[in-house]
C-alpha cells in the first residue's frame, strides 16, 4: 500500500485550522490508519489511531477522519506548538509510512 | 512511564557493522511487538524491521532484509538491531518504537528519542 499525503507543506498562521490528506492506493482495512507528529529534534508523537480515535492526551483540537483511501487529520485553531510534520501509516499489513505533510509558520 | 532509550549510534565506513540497541522501561515488554523506524537526512519515516513480543518471528523493510537482524532480550527489557554490510543511504537517525499490542495489527504508540547512525568513508 502506498501512501501519499497532501500538501507537501501548508503555510498557515496561528489560529487557523489545518486539514491534512493521506491517499492510499488500496483500501485499508477496518481503518487501520495512524497519525503521527515530528518534530526536529524529537521523538515521533502518536495522535490518530484507528483512522479518528485520539491517543492519550492529544488535544481535542486534533481529529482524524476518513475511510477506505481517503483520510484527513484535521487541527483546529493551530496552536504554537502544533507547526511540525505530521505523517499517515497505515498498520494493517504493509506499516507504511506517507512522505509526510510540514505544517510551517505563514 | 514508558520510556525507550535507545543507544549505540555512530559512524561506520561502508561495508562495516553497527548494533543499536534499546533499553525499555514501564511497561511489561514481552507483552508488545517492537519495531525499529529510521529517518534519513531530508526523508520522511520509514519502516525498517519489526519482532513479535516473543521474539520469535521478525520481519523487514526489503532495503534492509538479509543485511539488518532484530532481536530483543525480554528479560533485560531491552530491544536489538544488529546491521551489518551497511551502505551510505542507511544513514539515518534510528528510532526504537513501542507497539500498541503483541500482534498484528498494531501502531506505535511509543517512541525512543533516536540514534544517529552515519555510514561514510
Amino acid at each position: 500500500i502506498v501512501l501519499t499525503q497532501s500538501p507537501g507543506t501548508l503555510s498557515l498562521s496561528p489560529g487557523e485550522r489545518a486539514t491534512l490528506s493521506c491517499r492510499a492506493s488500496q483500501s485499508i482495512s477496518s481503518g487501520y490508519l495512524a497519525w503521527y507528529q515530528h518534530k526536529p529534534g524529537q521523538a515521533p508523537r502518536l495522535l490518530i489511531y484507528g483512522a479518528s480515535t485520539r491517543a492519550t492526551g492529544i488535544p481535542d483540537r486534533f481529529s482524524g477522519s476518513g475511510s477506505e483511501t481517503d483520510f484527513t487529520l484535521t487541527i483546529n485553531r493551530l496552536e504554537p506548538e502544533d507547526f511540525a510534520v505530521y505523517y499517515c501509516q497505515e498498520y494493517g499489513s504493509s506499516r507504511t509510512f506517507g512522505q509526510g505533510t510540514k505544517v510551517e509558520i505563514k | 512511564e514508558v520510556q525507550l532509550l535507545g543507544s549505540g549510534g555512530g559512524l561506520v565506513q561502508p561495508g562495516g557493522s553497527l548494533s543499536l540497541s534499546c533499553a525499555a522501561s514501564g511497561f511489561t515488554s514481552n507483552n508488545y511487538a517492537m519495531s525499529w523506524v529510521r529517518q534519513g537526512p531530508g526523508q520522511g519515516l520509514e519502516w525498517v524491521a519489526a519482532i513479535a513480543a516473543g521474539g520469535f518471528a521478525a520481519w523487514y523493510a526489503d532495503s534492509v532484509k538479509v543485511r539488518f537482524t532484530i532481536s530483543r532480550d525480554n528479560s533485560k527489557n531491552t530491544l536489538f538491531l544488529h546491521m551489518d554490510s551497511l551502505r551510505v543511504d542507511d544513514t539515518a537517525m534510528y528510532y526504537c518504537a513501542k507497539g500498541s499490542t503483541g500482534h498484528r495489527p498494531y501502531y506505535f504508540d511509543h517512541w525512543g528519542q533516536g540514534i544517529l547512525v552515519t555510514v561514510s568513508s
